[in-house]
């Protein structure tokens, strides 16, 4: 029973460049939840998805970012245009319910590098 | 101001050392959280509580409610629990996790 799975693991982007974060989450799972880890900083939500839902964005800069949870496949995280000040950790978690009694599983992260 | 607070920013141990991590809180939560993250790696989520204490191992959580307080304890430390300790809690109204910025834990031999 693999755990979270992002990919890919290192991802080197050119600015203006797109980038695509996959996670595949926990068999079972149904809830998917995206952070962001700026350098040197804590972590901070961006959005939380359910198959075919956004639930709460209320994290997700206002541009060039969107994310979506297919009804088959992994919920994809979507940056256009990226800029130096997106270079960062993003990590996934996920949940088999709304607020689960034992917590959440997080993947491994993608080190999002834009040069 | 944070709406959670860790304490220490930063701490070095000597192996065998009894460790502890606070982490205090400014809103109501249902559930108060600690996650270990490993330097280029991944997240571990150790606990989940929302009363009382948990044990698992070495390693001991509490949380007092009244005092939006929790604590995070490890006994007899080792050199590979040096990581990065994240608390962080979530809310009646929301799943999402608010963090603190983390105790970066150094145990050496």
């Amino acid at each position: 029973n693999a755990g979270v799975m992002q990919n890919p693991r290192h991802l080197v982007r050119r600015r203006g460049q797109e980038a695509r974060l996959r996670c595949s989450p926990m068999k079972g799972h149904s809830h998917v939840y995206w952070y962001r880890q700026l350098p040197e900083e804590g972590l901070k939500f961006m959005v939380y998805l359910q198959k075919e839902n956004i639930i709460d964005e209320s994290g997700m800069p206002k541009e060039r970012f969107s994310a979506e949870f297919p009804k088959e496949g992994p919920s994809i995280l979507r940056i256009q245009q990226v800029v130096r000040g997106d270079s960062a950790a993003y990590f996934c978690a996920s949940s088999p319910v709304q607020r689960p009694n034992y917590g959440y599983t997080f993947g491994s992260g993608t080190r999002l590098t834009v040069v | 101001k944070n709406e959670v607070e860790q304490s220490p920013q930063n701490l070095t141990a000597q192996e065998g050392e009894f460790i502890t991590i606070n982490c205090s809180y400014s809103v109501g939560i249902s559930a108060l959280h600690w996650l270990q993250q490993h330097p280029g790696g991944g997240i571990v989520s150790l606990f989940m509580l929302s009363s009382g204490k948990k044990k698992h191992g070495r390693l001991i959580a509490t949380i007092n409610i009244q005092e939006k307080h929790s604590s995070l304890h490890i006994t007899a430390s080792h050199p590979r629990d040096s990581a990065v300790y994240i608390c962080a809690f979530s809310t009646g109204t929301a799943s999402k996790l608010t963090f603190g910025t983390g105790t970066r834990l150094q145990v050496t031999l």
